[in-house]
């Protein structure tokens, strides 16, 4: 599975903007970016992916480099309930059989009330 | 109306016994997933299920058997408990292995 690489923690102040990074230098052609956050004491939560052209949700926004060898997960402007680990992960398309996300060791962000 | 649902939420056991975890999804997935975070925090693949086929098994001992008699349903066995095996185990559905999984609360054992 390629690796993805995250700073271990980040802090942010709240009601600002948050950009977390991620670098995934051997991605593949067909892997697509997966971000998921597990707040605390609760199960991993979906955020958002992409592939290619940036994308935006209810939850957030995902800027992916033009050589797709990083990415950043923006939270637009954080509050206290989006204090959790994140995680960026790399799901292949092309690899039937074994369909699953491999989740590395995040990024701890702390919101600063 | 919980999408992902385990139970229990806590089991607390002694070594050598044999206890269950069960787990429903009721979002019409078809792939179901067990996954172990450990007292480090990794979180880690087990076992992933397609219409209720295993079609993932990472290396895990023989004591841990998964059943899904249903495509809502895939529940872990585990036999023979042991001190290492004390962690927090989240079930997990997708539809088609690609689209974004949906995890449940977790369920957090305890060997003594």
């Amino acid at each position: 599975d390629a690796k993805t690489t995250q700073p271990n923690s980040m802090e942010s102040n709240e009601e600002e903007p948050v950009h977390l990074p991620c670098n995934h230098s051997t991605i593949s052609g067909t892997d697509y970016i997966h971000w998921y956050r597990q707040l605390p004491s609760q199960g991993p939560e979906y955020v958002i992916h992409g592939l290619t052209s940036n994308v935006n949700n209810r939850m957030a926004s995902l800027a992916i480099a033009e050589d797709r060898k990083s990415s950043t997960l923006i939270l637009h402007r954080a509050t206290l309930r989006d204090a959790a680990v994140y995680y960026c992960i790399l799901r292949p398309t092309l690899n039937f059989g074994n369909e699953k996300l491999t989740f590395g060791t995040g990024t701890r962000l702390t919101i600063i009330p | 109306d919980t999408a992902v649902s385990q139970t229990p939420k806590y089991l607390v056991t002694q070594m050598g016994n044999d206890k269950s975890i069960k787990c429903e999804q009721n979002l019409g997935h078809d792939t179901m997933y067990w996954y172990k975070q450990d007292s480090k925090k990794f979180l880690k693949i087990m076992f992933s299920y397609n219409n209720k086929e295993l079609i993932i098994n990472e290396t895990v001992p023989n004591r841990f058997s998964p059943k899904s008699p249903d495509k809502a349903h895939l529940n872990l066995h585990i036999n023979s408990l042991e001190l290492g095996d004390s962690a927090v185990y989240f079930c997990a559905s997708s539809l088609g292995g690609r689209t974004e999984a949906f995890f449940g609360q977790g369920t957090r054992l305890t060997v003594v």
